[in-house]
């Protein structure tokens, strides 16, 4: 099925690892998303790519970085987790300004 | 700064009545009122979008209204099932294309 697939779907870190987690869209979308979800808190994004080769940050973007490896993928990398990073990671694409965004399943992730 | 501001938080409807939820916003630079339904466990998905240039869109039981003048845009669930049961989010795009999510409606419908 066409979508938003991210990977892994789980993680448990302990604080100071690193770990990237992986987005890829298969609807030939150019921009591309990264949001972070917390109780109470709606979504806040952390970094977008509105286009290939390029990256701007959110709303929250400290202790992240990213990269748009091509049209389709687009990772985000915590350097040195925090506990305060323990959320639920959402990838989304879209066409661009004005149009739907499509969402992965998420990642929740844990950091000890 | 919250540039938009969603209510109720949370709302309980018995099934077969009417939801309705609401979201104001700021930024009248705005040009695209979208609606996202999460399930738990689930991503966000895009549930029914106005543009300003309408003032009501309908699919099936989901109506969203639109009202320019007092910065508003509402969501109604006519005929709410349990299946229904989600959280609502109102998410306008700003001028830069990136979506500015409210607080999030958390829908119960009790059978």
């Amino acid at each position: 099925n066409a979508g938003v697939t991210q990977t892994p779907k789980f993680q448990v870190l302990k604080t100071g690892q690193s770990m990237t987690l992986q987005c890829a869209q298969d609807m030939n979308h150019n921009s591309m998303y990264w949001y972070r979800q917390d109780p109470g808190m709606g979504l806040r994004l952390i970094y977008y790519s509105a286009s290939e080769g390029t990256t701007d940050k959110g709303e929250v973007p400290n202790g992240y970085n990213v990269s748009r490896l091509n049209k389709r993928e687009f990772s985000l990398r915590l350097e040195s987790a925090a506990p305060s990073q323990t959320s639920v990671y959402f990838c989304a694409s879209s066409e661009g300004p004005n149009y739907g965004y499509t969402f992965g399943s998420g990642t929740r992730l844990t950091v000890v | 700064q919250q540039q938009v501001k969603q209510s109720p938080q949370s709302l309980i409807v018995q099934k077969g009545g009417i939801s309705i939820i609401n979201c104001a916003y700021e930024n009248t630079a705005f040009d695209y009122f979208p609606w996202y339904q999460q399930f738990p466990g689930k991503g966000p998905a895009l549930l029914i979008a106005i543009r300003p240039d309408v003032s009501e869109k309908k699919e099936g039981r989901f109506t969203i209204s639109f009202n320019k003048s007092a910065k508003q845009f509402s969501l109604h669930i006519m005929d709410s099932q349990p299946g229904d049961s989600a959280t609502y989010f109102c998410a306008p795009p700003n001028q830069g294309g990136k979506l500015i999510f409210g607080q999030g409606t958390e829908l119960s419908v009790k059978p």
